[in-house]
Order: structure tokens, then sequence, then C-alpha cells
């Protein structure tokens, strides 16, 4: 079946400096994938629709300038926390499409748990 | 948007004893996936099923895409059933995440 990858899978980081998340196809190719975020025991909300050779579709709510989603090619889409804060603690999720079959289901990467201290 | 609504949000169940939860949503859709979450945060994929009926041992689904609700069934629950059961739906390219049901299975 299909496989996501995430990288890191936990991550610390001060105040102030920059974290960067990389989300792999590893079987397929994606041409859109998604970033959730999950605070402790809430649901997953999408933070944004990326798309591979273009700009990314933010949710209402969530600052593109704050996180920044590149989907340089068609396995891989990368989440930068510019200027992290502990406001931005959270386990982010990535998923992605395989369109070959003409299915609509969505694969999920393990996470990543981001602590800012 | 589309909304997805899950419920009950907790269930207490004996083990071996069988249950079902219910996902709403408020349109069409062509995509509905169940996922069960471990305690790692890894979401295990249960089922795609944007209509119609499957089933895997213990779990089954069924979607009523006309009625636009879907129903996980798990029968002879046992104690690694708990965690939090999401459904996840979407109507275009996006899919939308209920509010999760939080299961615990008593030995």
């Amino acid at each position: 079946g299909a496989v996501v990858s995430q990288h890191p899978s936990r991550v610390i980081c001060k105040s102030g400096t920059s974290v960067k998340i990389e989300c792999r196809s590893l079987d397929f190719q994606a041409t859109t994938m998604f970033w959730y975020r999950q605070f402790p025991k809430k649901s997953l909300m999408l933070m944004a629709t990326s798309n591979e050779g273009s700009k990314a579709t933010y949710e209402q709510g969530v600052e593109k300038d704050k996180f920044l989603i590149n989907h340089a090619s068609l396995t891989l889409s990368t989440l930068t926390v510019t200027s992290a804060h502990p406001e931005d603690s959270s386990f982010y999720i990535c998923s992605a499409r395989d369109p070959s079959g003409g299915s609509y289901e969505q694969y999920f990467g393990p996470g990543t748990r981001l602590t800012v201290t | 948007g589309i909304q997805v609504e899950q419920s009950p949000p907790d269930l207490i169940l004996q083990e071996g004893a069988n249950s079902t939860l219910r996902c709403n949503f408020s349109d069409s859709v062509n995509n509905l996936q169940w996922f069960h979450q471990n305690p790692w945060g890894q979401l295990i994929n249960l089922f795609y099923i944007p209509s119609g009926t499957k089933q895997n041992g213990r779990l089954s689904a069924t979607t009523v895409a006309t009625e636009r609700y879907s129903l996980l069934y798990i029968s002879s629950s046992q104690t690694t059933d708990s965690g939090v059961y999401f459904c996840a739906a979407g109507g275009g390219f996006k899919t939308i995440f209920g509010a999760g049901t939080r299961l615990f299975v008593k030995a």
C-alpha cells in the first residue's frame, strides 16, 4: 500500500528559531499533499493543501507567513514553522493522495511532534 | 465547507461487547475514511468507504451516502481496541476530520 513518511518524528527547538518538517510519499507520486495540526486530546485540523509546483492553499485562520509550505517535487512537501513560539508546539501530520487509481483516499504520515521551549 | 460530526464522543465498553460509532457529514463526499489513532499518534487506516459496506475481521463499516452518514461497527471488543476513532470526510480535494470517539474497553 501507499506509504507516507515524515521527518523528523520529534523535534525540540528554542523560541524564535525555525523548524522544517519533511513529508514524503515513498511509493507513489502525490500531486497534492495536506498538512494537519493536532492539539492534545483534540481532532486534526487542516492547515493547508499543498500542490506540486504551485502555491499552497491555506485554511482560514492559518498564518501563511508563519507556516511556509513548499511542494517542490511529486514526492516531497515541506512545512517550515518560522520564528517558532511555544504556542506553535503541536503534533503536525501530513497526508497525500495517490491519484493514479482514481481514488480520493488519503494516506497519512506518522506525524511530527514539535516542542518549542 | 463540509461539516463532520461523530457520536458518541466517549464510550466505555466491557470486553466482549459490541459497539456502533456514527459519523454524519453535511454534504456529498468522494472520500470517507475511518481511523484509529494509536497512543503514539499514528493514524491507523481502518476503512476507505465513501459508499457501501466493508468488513475486516471484527470491524465493519457502512456508508449511506444518500443519507450522509457512516457507521463503524466493532464486534467482540478487546482492550486493544481502546483509543480514539476518527471519521474523516471530503467532497473535493480537502478531507475534514470529525471530533472523534474516545473508546475505552474494560477488561
